[in-house]
């Protein structure tokens, strides 16, 4: 069965440094991926996908995440973290019928 | 306008009552799907529905029934609420076939229900 691992429920990180938020997927056929964002009392919003073609997707808010197949990882990055993405951030795999979703990675930025 | 709508956004009721979660969408789309997130177990699927005829359990579906009543209205009702459904529900839609045949979903606001 498809399954999605985010390691670290809680990142904490400075204004301007890197973000780097990991996930990885269990498949024998590489899934559709997906990184969802959720803001305080808001729903999931879309920050970027993985289906087909160039292995390193840009999305929204200057995110970005490369699909590698090799290592099954589809890590989150954005290289100047602000105030405004504290947030928590959800990845997700396109399994057949539903998306399987990681337990969440929880992101601080501190000034 | 929000494409996905849910009502209400807030719920406490009380152990045994039984409850409906609503959700509306002018998206256009065939599939929805109902989730509940719970604090460090992210989403859990309970149902999904691909067409109004077509309504599918999920992961977790014991103790929840859904209502199709149109292509825009997917409904989730507790039958005897119990204190481990307090969580927050969330509705979701996404089209089907050749339109989006990775599965990319679109997310309601979200209801938080307490269940005392």
């Amino acid at each position: 069965a498809q399954s999605v691992t985010q390691l670290g429920s809680h990142v904490s990180v400075s204004e301007g440094a890197l973000v780097l938020l990991r996930c990885n997927y269990s498949s024998s056929v590489p899934p559709y991926l997906f990184w969802y964002v959720q803001y305080p009392n808001q729903g999931l919003q879309l920050l970027l996908k993985y289906t087909t073609g160039a292995t390193l997707v840009k999305g929204i808010n200057g995110f970005e995440a490369e699909f590698k197949k090799s290592e099954t990882s589809f890590h989150l990055t954005k290289p100047s973290a602000h105030m405004s993405d504290a947030a928590e951030y959800f990845c997700a795999a396109a399994s057949g019928t539903a998306l399987i979703f990681g337990k969440g990675t929880t992101l601080s930025v501190s000034s | 306008d929000a494409d996905v709508t849910q009502t209400p956004r807030n719920r406490i009721t009380k152990t045994g009552k039984r409850i409906m979660l609503e959700c509306s969408q002018t998206k256009g789309h065939d599939r929805m799907y109902w989730y509940r997130q719970d604090p460090g177990l992210g989403l859990r699927l309970i149902y999904y529905s691909f067409d109004v005829k077509d309504i599918n359990k999920g992961e977790i579906s014991d103790g929840y029934s859904v209502s199709r009543q149109a292509q825009a209205k997917f409904s989730l009702s507790l039958e005897s609420a119990i204190p481990n459904q307090t969580a927050l529900y969330f509705c979701a839609t996404s089209p089907k076939g050749a339109r989006a045949p990775y599965n990319e979903q679109f997310f309601g606001p979200g209801t938080r229900l307490t269940v005392l």
